[in-house]
């Protein structure tokens, strides 16, 4: 079983609408979570770390629910600009992070 | 990038050659991973450094060596390149393990 897993996508929405998509994680000990961007042909770089109570940053959320083990991103009015890959990351434990492979998100005009 | 560059940007290798991959970095930080990414699966972990001198094996260090002689140099070798390290690796530094920062990747092919 992979430590993470996501749904690929594609999502594919209109501009404006609302996105969301969650993954699961494996390990129940672990205690860190995040959510990574990545663009095509980019390096992966970090959107926002994901805490118990949730959060929100701008147009994104983010939910954590320990009992099921999953993680959830939102984004809200979606732009053309957040196309990307998300890719959910958790801690491997020992100064790793374990990744998903990623959902892709199309924002279209 | 955060301070982090990575040496080679592309390269085509034949099976059997070996090369070097630089990853350097100007902001200080102690942590430094190699990883590589292929299509449909996630970043996965070849080895890792949590300060000089020091490396470790991460989920898929067979075929791949490193060394951490400077605290800004993380080095990746291939001693002998197999088609299936064909990937696109990258290096990330970190002050904590979990927020780490990536370098722009090598693409590497293996022919």
């Amino acid at each position: 079983r992979k430590e993470v897993e996501q749904d690929p996508g594609p999502f594919n929405v209109p501009e404006g609408a609302t996105v969301a998509f969650n993954c699961t994680y494996s390990n129940s000990a672990s205690q860190s979570f995040f959510w990574y961007r990545q663009d095509c042909r980019k390096e992966p770089k970090l959107l926002m770390s994901v805490y118990s109570s949730g959060n929100e940053d701008g147009r994104f959320t983010a939910q954590l629910n320990r009992a099921s083990q999953y993680i959830s991103l939102l984004i809200r009015d979606s732009k053309l600009s957040d196309s990307a890959t998300y890719l959910c990351v958790v801690n491997g434990g020992d100064y790793k992070l374990s990744f998903g492979a990623g959902t892709t998100v199309t924002v279209r005009a | 990038n955060a301070g982090v560059t990575q040496t080679p940007k592309f390269r085509v290798l034949k099976t059997g050659q070996s090369m070097t991959l630089l990853c350097a970095q100007d902001m200080n930080h102690e942590y430094m991973y190699w990883y590589r990414q292929d299509p449909g699966m996630g970043l996965r972990l070849i080895h890792y450094s949590v300060g000089e001198g020091t490396t470790a094996k991460g989920e898929v260090p067979d075929g791949y060596n490193v060394s951490r002689l400077k605290k800004q140099n993380f080095l990746l070798g291939l001693e002998s390149a197999a088609p299936s390290q064909t990937s696109v690796y990258f290096c990330a530094i970190a002050t904590t393990p979990y927020e780490q920062y990536f370098g722009p990747g090598t693409r590497l092919t293996v022919t």
